[in-house]
C-alpha cells in the first residue's frame, strides 16, 4: 500500500515563507511531486523531485529526502493569490497517490 | 492547443438516475485518469485508460460504476443508479506516458445526486 500524510491546515501572512511537509510510506518509490488546487479547480502541476534534494522554480520550491521518506513544498513571498489546497503525489505503478492535502490561508 | 475538456461541468442526477461524464485528453496525450474529490478531501484514484484499454481500475467501486476510453472520442465515465454518495468532484487527467511527466488536470465534473 502507499499513504502519503501532510499537515490539514497552514496559514501564514502576505510576504511570508511557509513549509509544506509530506511524510510518505510507500512499497516503491520514485518520486515526489506537487500540486496546486484553487477552491472549485483544476489541480495543477507545479514541481517534480526524482532525487534527493531541492529543487527550485521561482518563489516555490520542493525538498526531497528518500532517506527519510519525506518531502516538503518551501513557498516564499507569499502572495494572498497562494491561498490554495497544496497536494504532494507519488507514482504508484501506473498511476498517481495523492496525500491528504494541506489548505494554505494567506492573510494581508 | 486546448488542456483537458471535462464536459459538463455540473451535472444534477436524482436518485436512481445515469450520469455521464465526459473527457477530452491532451493533444498527444494516451494515457486518461479518473479521480474523485469529495468536499475538503483529496483526489482519489479511481481508473487509468489508455486507448480502448482498461488498465487499472482498482479505485473502482464494484458496481455503478464503469469507464471507457474507445478509439474514437472522449473517455466516459458512467455511473448507474445514482445515490447521494455519489455526489463529487470527478477529476480527469491525462499524460504523454506513465512514470512522472506531470499530469494535466480538466476542471472537473461536480456531480449533485438530488
Amino acid at each position: 500500500g502507499q499513504s502519503l500524510e501532510q499537515p490539514s491546515e497552514v496559514t501564514a501572512v502576505e510576504g511570508a515563507i511557509v513549509q509544506i511537509n509530506c511524510t510518505y510510506q510507500t512499497s516503491g518509490f520514485y518520486g515526489l511531486s506537487w500540486y496546486q488546487q484553487h477552491d472549485g479547480g483544476a489541480p495543477t502541476f507545479l514541481s517534480y523531485n526524482a532525487l534527493d534534494g531541492l529543487e527550485e522554480t521561482g518563489r516555490f520550491s520542493s525538498f526531497l529526502s528518500r532517506s527519510d521518506s519525506y518531502g516538503y513544498l518551501l513557498l516564499q513571498e507569499l502572495q494572498m493569490k497562494d491561498s490554495a489546497s497544496y497536494f504532494c503525489a507519488a507514482p504508484n505503478t501506473d498511476k498517481l497517490i495523492f496525500g491528504t492535502g494541506t489548505r494554505l490561508q494567506v492573510f494581508p | 492547443n486546448a488542456g483537458v475538456m471535462q464536459n459538463p461541468r455540473h451535472l444534477v442526477r436524482r436518485r436512481g438516475q445515469e450520469a455521464r461524464l465526459r473527457c477530452s485528453p491532451m493533444k498527444g496525450h494516451s494515457h486518461v485518469y479518473w479521480y474523485r474529490q469529495l468536499p475538503e478531501e483529496g483526489l482519489k484514484f479511481m481508473v487509468y485508460l489508455q486507448k480502448e484499454n482498461i488498465i487499472d481500475e482498482s479505485g473502482m467501486p464494484k458496481e455503478r460504476f464503469s469507464a471507457e476510453f474507445p478509439k474514437e472520442g472522449p473517455s466516459i465515465l458512467r455511473i448507474q443508479q445514482v445515490v447521494r454518495g455519489d455526489s463529487a468532484a470527478y477529476f480527469c487527467a491525462s499524460s504523454p506516458g506513465t512514470g512522472e511527466d506531470g499530469y494535466t488536470f480538466g476542471s472537473g465534473t461536480r456531480l449533485t445526486v438530488v
